[in-house]
């Protein structure tokens, strides 16, 4: 079975800096891989996925991930972070199972932005 | 284009009663999938439903059921609640169960169950 860690509970930026999500999964065979951000009392929003080919991925909001197969690593980065930017974020890894596709969610990543 | 609206948004319940949250997913999109999210936690797959039928289940126990509705919309059932129920339950609904489908969230409904 497929399992996502995200190493840092909390983790606090000053609005300018660079950002680091860090995200370790556990699969067996080439996995999906997706980063969602929850803002308080909102759903998940799908900020990028990686499927397959370029292994550096371009979302919304500025953010980017990269996949490194040999750290089974799918770390979230931000050159420069906004107030808004506060939020959960989520990693997941999805798998086939059955015929449908379900996706595993990490505990997730509490941003905290400093002015 | 209307997003994933979930109902109630808030419901406050005591253990052993059942509730009935629902659920209206995304114009156009077949596929329901229901999480819970306890309270500084990741969300857990409960059940997926395609097309009407049970498509994929998490662990979760019998006592927790759904229904998809010919317009997909869909219905999550809990019978008997207990004390760690409680929790904000998302649906997500998707063009299809394929891996290349986005999920797309409601806001949810918070339960607590006392």
């Amino acid at each position: 079975a497929q399992s996502v860690t995200q190493p840092d509970i909390h983790i606090t930026v000053s609005e300018g800096a660079s950002l680091e999500l860090r995200c370790n999964y556990s699969y067996g065979a080439t996995p999906y891989l997706f980063w969602y951000v929850q803002s308080p009392g909102q759903g998940l929003q799908l900020l990028l996925k990686y499927f397959s080919g370029d292994t550096l991925v371009q979302g919304i909001k500025g953010f980017e991930a990269e996949f490194k197969r040999s750290q089974s690593s799918f770390n979230l980065r931000k050159p420069s972070v906004h107030w808004s930017d506060a939020a959960e974020y989520f990693c997941a890894v999805g798998a086939k199972g059955g015929g449908s596709y379900i996706p595993t969610f990490g505990r997730g990543t509490s941003l905290i932005v400093h002015p | 284009e209307t997003g994933v609206t979930q109902s109630p948004t808030h419901l406050i319940k005591t253990r052993g009663q059942q509730v009935t949250l629902r659920c209206s997913s995304q114009s156009g999109h077949n596929t329901v999938s229901w999480y819970q999210q306890a309270l500084g936690q990741g969300p857990q797959f409960i059940f997926q439903y395609y097309r009407e039928e049970e498509n994929g289940r998490g662990n979760f126990p019998p006592r927790f059921s759904g229904l998809q509705f010919p317009n997909y919309s869909s219905e999550l059932n809990v019978n008997a609640l207990e004390l760690d129920d409680s929790a904000l339950y998302l649906c997500a609904s998707s063009l299809g169960r394929e891996y290349n489908s986005p999920l797309h969230f409601g806001n949810g409904t918070r339960l607590t169950v006392t």
